[in-house]
């Protein structure tokens, strides 16, 4: 079975802060994705990775980017944290050729 | 502006009784569609998929149909169980020319299923 491990369940953090959060996943997968779940508007796509130091913006990547050091870990950083990123985040991985993504558990981020 | 629209937010159905749960989408070139099921605190799993070269498939009590003519979707449980209800994702991908797997999410679906 896959697995994609998200590094907190919950976190809160202030205004202006540096945030990172991490995702592993184990089954060597080439892309992984950084989704925000927000109600009424689905799973949006804030960046993905289809390589080693590889990246790509998604729809919605302004206030975020993203390091993937290794294949099986990427990291969503939020570079000066602000309100309106409180939000529940997925993180996702997939082989490439029409294999559904898995999805680790989210992190609920809140921003004071 | 979304892509792929699922317009009840909520669905509630009696223990026993059929599931319809309903997907648009907007984009013609999209090619693959999946459906994924989310409980509170947890990730979304994948349920159910269908190609565009299928109008229908398949999976035990699930069912997804494809109208490629119509650009909509539809996920049919049957027959609905307590243990069903969570929030239902469409999402769709344009497999043809985009390799790298990224799919467009609908909303969601809350579907209650009661005793």
């Amino acid at each position: 079975d896959v697995k994609v491990t998200q590094s907190s369940r919950y976190l809160v953090k202030r205004t202006g802060e540096k945030v990172f959060l991490e995702c592993v996943q184990d089954m060597d997968h080439e892309n992984m994705f950084w989704y925000r779940q927000d109600p009424g508007l689905g799973l949006r796509l804030i960046y993905f990775s289809y390589d080693v130091k590889m990246k790509e913006k998604g729809d919605i990547p302004e206030g975020y980017s993203v390091s993937r050091e290794k294949k099986e870990r990427f990291s969503l950083i939020l570079e000066s944290a602000s309100t309106n990123q409180t939000s529940m985040y997925l993180c996702a991985s997939r082989s490439p050729g029409g294999q559904p993504q898995h999805f680790g558990d989210g992190t609920r981020l809140s921003i004071l | 502006d979304q892509q792929v629209k699922q317009n009840s937010p909520s669905l509630s159905v009696q223990e026993g009784r059929i599931s319809i749960l309903n997907c648009d989408y907007t984009n013609s070139m999209f090619d693959y569609f999946l459906w994924y099921k989310k409980y509170p605190a947890e990730g979304p799993t994948f349920l159910i998929s269908i190609s565009s070269i299928k109008d229908k498939n398949e999976d035990g009590r699930f069912t997804v149909f494809l109208n490629k003519s119509a650009k909509h979707l539809s996920l049919h449980i049957v027959p609905s169980q307590p243990g069903d209800s969570a929030v239902y994702f469409c999402a769709a991908s344009d497999m043809t020319t985009d390799s790298w797997g990224k799919f467009q999410f609908g909303a969601g679906t809350q579907v209650v299923v009661t005793p």
